[in-house]
């Protein structure tokens, strides 16, 4: 079964700070893996990661994966209040390669203070 | 262009009860796949519907149950309501292809009292 775990499960920093969510998996079959940003209740999507090493960038978020090692992380620079969320970290359908059938993380609680 | 709509936003039901929950899909998007979310499971997988037929099932009882209709609306329902079916219970559409991504709906609350 596909397992994706997230860390930390919650975090508290000060308006400015650099922080670095985790999420490691094991997949039968990997193919890509999501970000997505959940303020009150639609997650709304970040990222989409399928090679190693690249990094996808928007504005003060980047994301990078590693195949090898089997986890990705999410990067915030410059925090603001409005980056309060649940960051999920989601892979998609083994089988398909679709983003029909995902299984995620926990999520990261991530609560950016003034 | 429209999101994915669900409907109701907020249902209280009895347990015993069963409820019907909708979502429309973005225009074009013919997969529905839904999840529950509660805050000690997180997000999980129910099912997937493609072009009317269910393609993908999660580890939840045969109490869970839903229909995709020939314009992409899908409708989940939950029979015999338990205490812990209570959840925020989302929709997302997507394409069928590889290198998308899955749009959410803004969920239905459901708590059953």
């Amino acid at each position: 079964e596909d397992k994706v775990v997230q860390s930390p499960l919650s975090l508290v920093v000060h308006e400015g700070d650099t922080v670095t969510l985790n999420c490691s998996y094991e997949v039968t079959n990997f193919r890509s893996l999501l970000w997505y940003k959940q303020e009150k209740k639609a997650p709304t999507f970040l990222f989409m990661l399928t090679s190693s090493g690249i990094e996808k960038k928007s504005g003060r978020l980047s994301s990078i994966l590693d195949k090898k090692e089997l986890f990705s992380i999410l990067n915030i620079t410059a925090t603001q209040t409005g980056d309060s969320a649940v960051y999920l970290c989601a892979v998609v359908d083994p089988y398909t390669g679709t983003a029909s059938k995902l299984t995620f993380g926990t999520g990261t609680r991530l609560q950016v203070t003034l | 262009k429209a999101g994915v709509t669900q409907t109701p936003r907020y249902l209280i039901k009895t347990r015993g009860q069963q409820v019907t929950l909708s979502c429309s899909p973005i225009s074009g998007h013919r997969s529905v796949s839904w999840y529950q979310q509660t805050p000690g499971q997180g997000l999980q997988f129910l099912f997937e519907y493609f072009s009317e037929t269910q393609r993908n099932k999660g580890n939840f009882p045969g109490r869970f149950s839903g229909r995709q209709f020939s314009n992409s609306r899908s409708e989940m329902n939950v029979s015999t309501l338990e205490l812990g079916d209570s959840a925020l219970y989302l929709c997302a559409s997507s394409w069928n292809r590889e290198n998308t991504e899955a749009f959410f709906g803004q969920g239905t609350r459901l708590t059953v009292v």
